[in-house]
């Protein structure tokens, strides 16, 4: 157990339709990184919440965004479904944003779009 | 893109030592190893990590080799239960204070009965 948490842990959407994915970190932790992972493939970085701002994102596209709350739980937008975002999101939380603190992995949601 | 190569499976006897290699030659000094597992697609799981000196915890050793251009996770006593995708990372500063893990493929270890 992380004590990172995922919500919810499965989901099938739509083509086109909008989904939320929610991240409750952990306890203490400020900062939120979340990933994308294919089948077969290691996770993708998608982007990182410090304290509430976005500080930093990898090759996504704009219909990829999110939130950071006060007490540091964050969500993942997707807007305009694609097949091809079909995907286990991963969210890991750390106490900061530096390099050399472990970060936490909750157990994902698993995306399905058709 | 990646910055670690890692052999794509191995095998391992249970109750042997298993030693996963990792190549890094493009590390940066101030840049970090970490090792993670994942386990038939549930949430990666923090193993251990390390900048230049070997580190133990209570899962793994690791080994950096002085160089910095590869290193070597250990797991002391293998069990069924270690089989699992072992992605060695380098962690990177990516736009100012952000950092991100970029995960490669990953070694699938196979510990055998």
């Amino acid at each position: 157990e992380t004590g990172v948490t995922q919500s919810p842990t499965h989901l099938i959407k739509t083509r086109g339709q909008q989904v939320t994915l929610r991240c409750s970190s952990q306890s203490g932790h400020n900062t939120v990184s979340w990933y994308q992972q294919a089948l077969g493939q290691g996770p993708q970085f998608i982007f990182q919440y410090y304290r509430e701002e976005e500080n930093g994102r990898g090759n996504f596209p704009p219909r990829f965004s999110g939130l950071q709350f006060p007490n540091y739980s964050s969500e993942l937008n997707v807007n305009a479904l694609e097949l091809d975002d079909s995907a286990l999101y991963l969210c890991a939380s750390s106490l900061a944003a530096g390099l050399n603190t472990e970060a936490f992995f909750g157990q994902g949601t698993r995306l399905t779009v058709v | 893109d990646a910055k670690t190569t890692q052999p794509p499976s191995m095998d391992c006897a249970e109750g042997r030592a298993a030693n996963l290699p990792c190549n890094h030659s493009t590390i940066s000094g101030n840049e970090y190893v970490y090792w993670y597992r994942q386990i038939h697609s549930q949430g990666p799981q923090y193993i251990i990590h390390g900048l230049k000196n070997n580190e133990t915890n209570e899962m793994a050793s690791l080994i950096i080799t002085e160089d910095r251009k590869s290193s070597t996770l250990i797991l002391p006593h293998a069990t069924l239960r270690d089989t699992a995708v072992y992605y060695c990372i380098v962690r990177v500063l990516y736009g100012g204070a952000t950092n991100k893990l970029i995960f490669g493929t990953g070694t699938l270890l196979a510990v055998q009965p």
